[in-house]
């Protein structure tokens, strides 16, 4: 079993919806939650990241974090054709003196206008 | 643009054969690491280096090294590639030891594409 399950998609939505993108783990030692976007051809970049369970929002982006399920989302609302990308969720622990960060496998997203 | 310059973008090479990718990450950052990124494993951390010294391994092939310089940059070294090495090479890089000074930010590169036939 992979630590980080994220379902890869492709995920197709009309402009305008909301959009859920979840991943699940088995880690309970994870502490910070992230959410990266990647563009085609580029690298990943991060969008959000939390440290407790509870919700952060920013913009059209909301990052929630339910650590008793191991169940993080990232809600995207009015989404855009720009939003057109694949997500990937990544959680870190501190671990030998360092954060190790394990990402998920993404969700491609494909936003149509 | 993330600050973060790797070369060369893109690599074509024959099986048996060894290449030598490049990263200069984000001025000021310590750290850098290595992943590879294949459709169907997501990316998947090679190796991290903090300030010249190795400070944790991944899912490194013995055929594959690295090593970072005085200067900062980073060198990964894939030797007798095979056609499952194909895949995108990325770097990222961090202010300190821990990933974001705690939180897991990490700036990547734009990558290096790998092809070998």
């Amino acid at each position: 079993q992979k630590e980080v399950e994220q379902d890869p998609g492709p995920l197709s939505v009309p402009e305008g919806a909301i959009v859920s993108l979840n991943c699940t783990y088995s880690n309970s030692a994870f502490q910070y939650f992230m959410w990266y976007r990647q563009y085609s051809r580029k690298g990943p970049e991060l969008l959000m990241y939390t440290y407790s369970s509870g919700n952060k929002e920013d913009g059209r982006f909301t990052a929630q974090v339910d650590k008793s399920s191991k169940y993080i989302s990232l809600f995207i609302r009015d989404s855009q054709p720009s939003d057109s990308a694949t997500y990937l969720c990544a959680m870190s622990l501190n671990s030998g003196g360092y954060q190790k960060v394990t990402f998920g496998i993404g969700t491609k997203l494909q936003v149509i206008p | 643009d993330s600050g973060v310059t790797q070369t060369p973008k893109h690599l074509i090479t024959a099986t048996g054969q060894r290449v030598t990718l490049r990263c200069s990450p984000r001025s000021g950052d310590l750290s850098v690491y290595w992943y590879q990124q294949s459709l169907d494993q997501g990316l998947q951390f090679l190796i991290q280096y903090y300030n010249g010294e190795e400070r944790a391994k991944g899912n490194i092939l013995e055929r594959f090294s690295a090593q970072q310089f005085p200067d900062l940059h980073s060198e990964l070294n894939l030797s007798s590639l095979e056609l499952g090495d194909s895949a995108l090479y990325f770097c990222a890089s961090s202010v300190g030891g821990l990933t974001g000074g705690g939180t897991g930010e990490l700036f990547f590169g734009e990558g290096s594409r790998l092809t070998v036939l």
